[in-house]
């Protein structure tokens, strides 16, 4: 049973640029949650996305988007990039309409922004 | 802002068991706690979580005091991989809620 990934495990990029990180669910799961840990802090939840719509959504700027395909994987993407974006990003998926509503985590994708 | 209350550190010699506890006073009676751990630049894995019942699994016990304002993970016997951040949270179950991470304990198993 493949568990939750995501893509690239590492990125770096410069201010201003954009980027796009990918995320696939864990088999059977169609809610997808994308999360920014910078170092020494815990996760910080960025929005949420079910049904191809954004549901909730963090404390982040505009800048962050993000969209879910049919096949419930996702894309976050982040535009004019800041140096105060660097950190390791985290999806989360879980099972909406079940009892399995935990969420599980991918492995990451660690951004650098120089 | 996180609900929940940990310290910030933790040692424990292999072999032992390793409680970690966790204070969340204002819990509410729909939210239940649950325990992630995170092994230094992976992503948060998780272990268990418990209305009022204490709860066991195979990778550890959770014991939850009958009033629910505070709890305890328990790895019966904790080996160098266990080493890691441990975050408890307290969230509505049945439901697809963000989490609210605080800063976790940081557990140091040692040889």
């Amino acid at each position: 049973d493949a568990g939750v990934t995501q893509s690239p495990t590492h990125l770096i990029k410069t201010r201003g640029q954009q980027v796009t990180l990918r995320c696939s669910p864990k088999s059977g799961h169609d809610t997808v949650s994308w999360y920014q840990q910078a170092l020494g802090q815990g996760p910080q939840f960025i929005f949420q996305y079910y049904e191809e719509e954004e549901r909730q959504r963090g404390n982040f700027p505009d800048r962050f988007s993000g969209h879910q395909f049919p096949n419930y994987s996702s894309e976050l993407n982040v535009n004019a990039l800041l140096l105060g974006d660097s950190a390791l990003y985290l999806c989360a998926s879980s099972f909406e309409r079940g009892r399995g509503e935990t969420q599980y985590f991918g492995p990451g994708t660690r951004l650098l922004v120089l | 802002d996180a609900k929940t209350t940990q310290p910030p550190s933790m040692d424990c010699a292999e072999g032992r068991a390793a409680n970690l506890p966790c204070n969340h006073s204002t819990i509410s009676g729909n939210e239940y706690v649950y325990w992630y751990r995170q092994i230094h630049s992976q992503g948060p894995q998780y272990i268990i979580h418990g209305l009022k019942n204490n709860e066991t699994n195979e990778m550890a016990s959770l014991i939850i005091t009958e009033d629910r304002k505070s709890s305890t993970l328990i790895l019966p016997h904790a080996t160098l991989r266990d080493t890691a951040v441990y975050y408890c949270i307290v969230r509505v179950a049945y439901n697809t809620d963000k989490l609210i991470f605080g800063t976790g304990t940081r557990l140091q198993v040692f040889p």
